[in-house]
C-alpha cells in the first residue's frame, strides 16, 4: 500500500482532457511538502514532468499542468495524444517516515 | 548531454552481495545530491537511499537500511551501491537519479536507463 493514492487507471479520446490525482495525508503532502510528477512511457526509464507543485522542466509540453490543494495534488493532460499514453507516478516526502515516497502510479490509456 | 550509466546488476542468490555503479557525465557531479530509486518488475517506484553532493550524507529507506551502502567518488564521477544480504523482494531494476532539493523535498531528474537485480535461488 502506497503512502500517496493514485488511481489505478485513467482513460480519455484524443484531443480530451484528463485528470490523475494523488492523495496524501498530513505528513506528506498536507504538511506542506511539495508533490513531484514523473512519466513512464512503456519499457523506459521514468523522466521527471513536474516538479513543485506545478513547475515544467524544459521540453515538457505546457498540455501538462500539475496543482496541489491540501491533501491532495492533481496532475492534469490537456489535449490528450496517443504518445501520452505511459504510467504516471507522484512523489513527495513523508516526515513521519523521514523517507521519500511515491504514488502507486497510475496507467493512462488513449483510446 | 548529461548522461547517467548504471552497471553491476545480474542474477544473485539471496543472502548474496551485489555492488552497482553508476557513472555521471554532462554536469558537475559533485554539486549534486544522489539517489537510487527501485522499480520492482510490473511495480511502482520506491526510493532506496540518497546521498549529498560532498558524500558526508547518507539516508536510507528503512527497508534497505542495515543492509545496503551508498557511497560516491566524486573524482570519478561515480556513484555505488553495495547491496549486501539481498532478499527476493529485493529483486528489481535499480535507477541512478539526481536529486534537486527544494521545500523539504528532493525531485528526481535526470534518470540512468536501470540496471536489473534479481534475487533468486
Amino acid at each position: 500500500q502506497s503512502v500517496l493514492t493514485q488511481p489505478p487507471s485513467v482513460s480519455g479520446a484524443p484531443g480530451q482532457r484528463v485528470t490523475i490525482s494523488c492523495t496524501g495525508s498530513s505528513s506528506n503532502i498536507g504538511a506542506g511538502y511539495d508533490v513531484h510528477w514523473y512519466q513512464q512511457l512503456p519499457g523506459t526509464a521514468p523522466k521527471l514532468l513536474i516538479y513543485g507543485n506545478s513547475n515544467r522542466p524544459s521540453g515538457v509540453p505546457d498540455r501538462f499542468s500539475g496543482s496541489k490543494s491540501g491533501t491532495s495534488a492533481s496532475l492534469a493532460i490537456t489535449g490528450l495524444q496517443a504518445e501520452d499514453e505511459a504510467d504516471y507516478y507522484c512523489q513527495s516526502y513523508d516526515s513521519s517516515l523521514s523517507e521519500e515516497v511515491f504514488g502507486g502510479g497510475t496507467k493512462l490509456t488513449v483510446l | 548531454e548529461v548522461q547517467l550509466l548504471e552497471s553491476g546488476g545480474g542474477l544473485v542468490q539471496p543472502g548474496g552481495s551485489l555492488r552497482l555503479s553508476c557513472a555521471a557525465s554532462g554536469f558537475t557531479f559533485s554539486s549534486y545530491a544522489m539517489s537510487w530509486v527501485r522499480q520492482a518488475p510490473g511495480k511502482g517506484l520506491e526510493w532506496v537511499s540518497a546521498i549529498s553532493g560532498s558524500g558526508g550524507s547518507t539516508y536510507y529507506a528503512d527497508s534497505v537500511k542495515g543492509r545496503f551502502t551508498i557511497s560516491r567518488d566524486n573524482s570519478k564521477n561515480t556513484l555505488y551501491l553495495q547491496m549486501n544480504s539481498l532478499r527476493a523482494e529485493d529483486t528489481a531494476v535499480y535507477y541512478c537519479v539526481g536529486a534537486i532539493a527544494a521545500a523539504g523535498t528532493n525531485w528526481f531528474d535526470p534518470w540512468g536507463q536501470g540496471t536489473l537485480v534479481t534475487v533468486s535461488s
